[in-house]
């Protein structure tokens, strides 16, 4: 079954404790992306990644790191989280073949930082 | 200003009612169009891509205004399981990875 998945679903956390939440894919897609969505502001774009070892900064980078050393995986890093990253955090892989464009996400993370 | 603006809503409409739906940009390089779907948190699915030409797929209609920078989701004949929040969503150049999300319109049919 095609999917991206990620982990964990939920985590509570405290301020400055470095957290990794994992997004993996198996459509074999190109393009990743990370989402956090806030009552509001809707979905803003993280980073996002056109392939291995390709990234680049979405609209809300500040306090965010990725990394794609392979093609299935895109974490996304908070190095010393924050209280305003308590978000829902989305991740996507996105197919882009020829004009066709669609973007598959996953279950959703829901993060809070105490 | 933001880059996609969408009407909040909500919009509550009777079963079978027809609704329309409108996003502006304001990025004139942007070059695809989406509506995405989501419901309740969940995560978001999408709903159709938005062609210059128009495009119809079932009750849904999906058109693109360059010249004014808009697009606009028409249902008709509204069901229950219409009910959700409706996002515009904006593609920059080229490059399917960097995308814009409008806010969201919130859609509830009622019986």
């Amino acid at each position: 079954e095609a999917q991206v998945t990620q982990n964990p679903r939920y985590l509570i956390t405290v301020t400055g404790k470095k957290l990794t939440v994992t997004c993996s894919q198996n459509m074999n897609h190109e393009y990743m992306s990370w989402y956090r969505q806030d009552p509001g502001l809707g979905l803003r774009q993280i980073y996002y990644s056109m392939n291995v070892e390709v990234t680049d900064k979405g609209d809300v980078p500040e306090g965010y790191k990725v990394s794609r050393k392979e093609k299935r995986n895109f974490p996304l890093i908070l190095e010393s989280p924050s209280p305003n990253q308590t978000s829902l955090y989305f991740c996507a892989s996105v197919i882009a073949v020829g004009g066709y464009n669609e973007q598959f996400f996953g279950p959703g993370t829901r993060l809070t930082v105490l | 200003r933001k880059e996609v603006e969408q009407d909040p809503g909500p919009f509550n409409v009777p079963e079978g009612a027809t609704v329309a739906f409108n996003c502006t940009y304001s990025n004139s390089a942007s070059q695809s169009f989406f509506w995405y779907r989501q419901d309740c948190r969940k995560e978001p699915k999408l709903l159709m891509s938005v062609y210059s030409s128009g495009n119809e797929d079932g009750r849904f209609t999906a058109q693109l205004n360059r010249a004014s920078q808009y697009i606009s989701l028409l249902i008709r004949d509204s069901k229950l399981s219409d009910s959700a929040t409706y996002l515009c969503v904006v593609n920059r150049g080229t490059n399917a990875g960097k995308s814009t999300f409008g806010d969201g319109t919130t859609l509830t049919v009622k019986p």
